[in-house]
This record gives C-alpha cells, structure tokens and sequence, in this order.
C-alpha cells in the first residue's frame, strides 16, 4: 500500500532564516506531488505541483521555492523566511483523480 | 478563474440530527469534486470523490451529491455524532490540481 511522510511535524523558525520541509511517498512510481499551506483563518492554497522529476509548476508568487530530486521525494524550501510564511503545510500525492494528503508540517515563523 | 465557496462557515447541531454542507464552483468544468475531513493540526481525508459524469457518492452516513450545471455540490451527514466534529473541505479538480473551498468547520453538541 501507499504510504506518505512528511518531516518535520513542527517548526519553529525565526525570520529571514532558511526553510527544508521534506516529503517522501512510498509504494508507487512517478506519481503526481503537490505542496498546499494552509494559513490560519484561510483555505487551503495549491503552492506548487510536479508531474515528474525535476518538473515543477508554481501556483503563486511568493519566497518559496520546491524541488523534486527524486521520483518520490519533493521538498519545499526557502532562503528568507517571512511572517507571512507561518502556516499548516500538506503534501499530497496523486495516480489519477484522487490526492492523498500528509500529515502536515507545522510551521510557525518568529 | 475557479472559486469554491464553502457556507456555512460553522456550524453547531445537536448529536444525532442530520446536517447538509454546502458548496459551490464559478466554473462547471471539473473533472471531480471531493469532499474532505481534516480534524485539527492534521492532514487532509478523503471522504468522497465524485466524477464529473456522476450525480452522487454514498459512504456509510454520508451523502454527496454534485449538480455540475448549477455549480454546486452537498455534503449530507445521517445521525450526527461527536466524533463527526471536524472541518469539511470540498475541493473541485481540474487537470492536474484541485482547487479547495475555505472549509466549514462542523460542532457536533453531545
């Protein structure tokens, strides 16, 4: 069966310092992946997605930056973390029409 | 450009009353509509996935249904219960990403 991980749970970064948030899924071969936050008192917003390695499309501007090394590994990074950055972030994986989510990291910007 | 809208925003019932959860979409061309449960501080699941050629999905209590032409989707819960608190996401899908509503954060009342 499939499974997905996301590390850390929690993160407690202060301003302007970098950001490696990791994502790996098992079970499967070349599967969809995507990284969404969501921040407090706001929906859940689509940051980026990727249909294969080292191929990444960004949904909105912002100091964030995602990688895919790996078939089943993508990582979301950022040199400068904001204020704004703080927020519940959730990778999620996809063979067809369904996405399966994370855990989640949490993330809180100081 | 898709927008998904979630009302109510929150909502309170008594245990064992029946409830429907609503949603809507600017654009009736989706490939499918999910609806999703996220308990707090945690990742997203998978309710029911409703295919653009369907008109409804029925797990267990749950019931959803999807007019495509009017935008709009529900979600019906049978005999509340406690353990039904949580937030209730519906999200549309669209090629290879899915665009989620803001959520209506449900408080079933023991």
């Amino acid at each position: 069966s499939q499974t997905i991980h996301q590390w850390p749970a929690t993160l407690v970064q202060p301003v302007g310092s970098p950001l490696s948030l990791e994502c790996t899924v098992e079970g499967t071969s070349n599967p969809n992946l995507y990284w969404y936050r969501q921040a407090a008192g706001r929906g859940l917003q689509l940051l980026f997605y990727s249909v294969g390695i080292g191929q990444i499309s960004s949904e909105v501007p912002q100091n964030l930056s995602a990688s895919r090394p790996q078939d089943r590994q993508f990582i979301l990074s950022s040199k400068k973390l904001l204020l704004s950055d703080s927020g519940f972030y959730l990778c999620a994986w996809s063979k067809g029409v369904e996405q399966y989510f994370g855990p989640g990291t949490r993330l809180t910007v100081t | 450009k898709q927008e998904v809208t979630q009302i109510p925003a929150a909502l309170s019932v008594p245990e064992g009353e029946n409830l429907v959860l609503n949603c809507s979409f600017t654009d009736s061309a989706i490939y499918n509509l999910q609806w999703f449960r996220q308990d707090p501080g945690k990742g997203l699941t998978s309710l029911l996935l409703i295919q653009s050629s369907q008109r409804e999905q029925t797990s267990g209590r749950l019931n959803a249904s999807l007019d495509k032409s009017s935008g709009r989707s529900t979600l019906y819960i049978a005999a509340s219960q406690p353990g039904d608190s949580a937030t209730y996401l519906c999200a549309v899908g669209e090629d290879d990403k899915i665009i989620f509503g803001k959520g209506t954060r449900l408080h079933i009342l023991p």
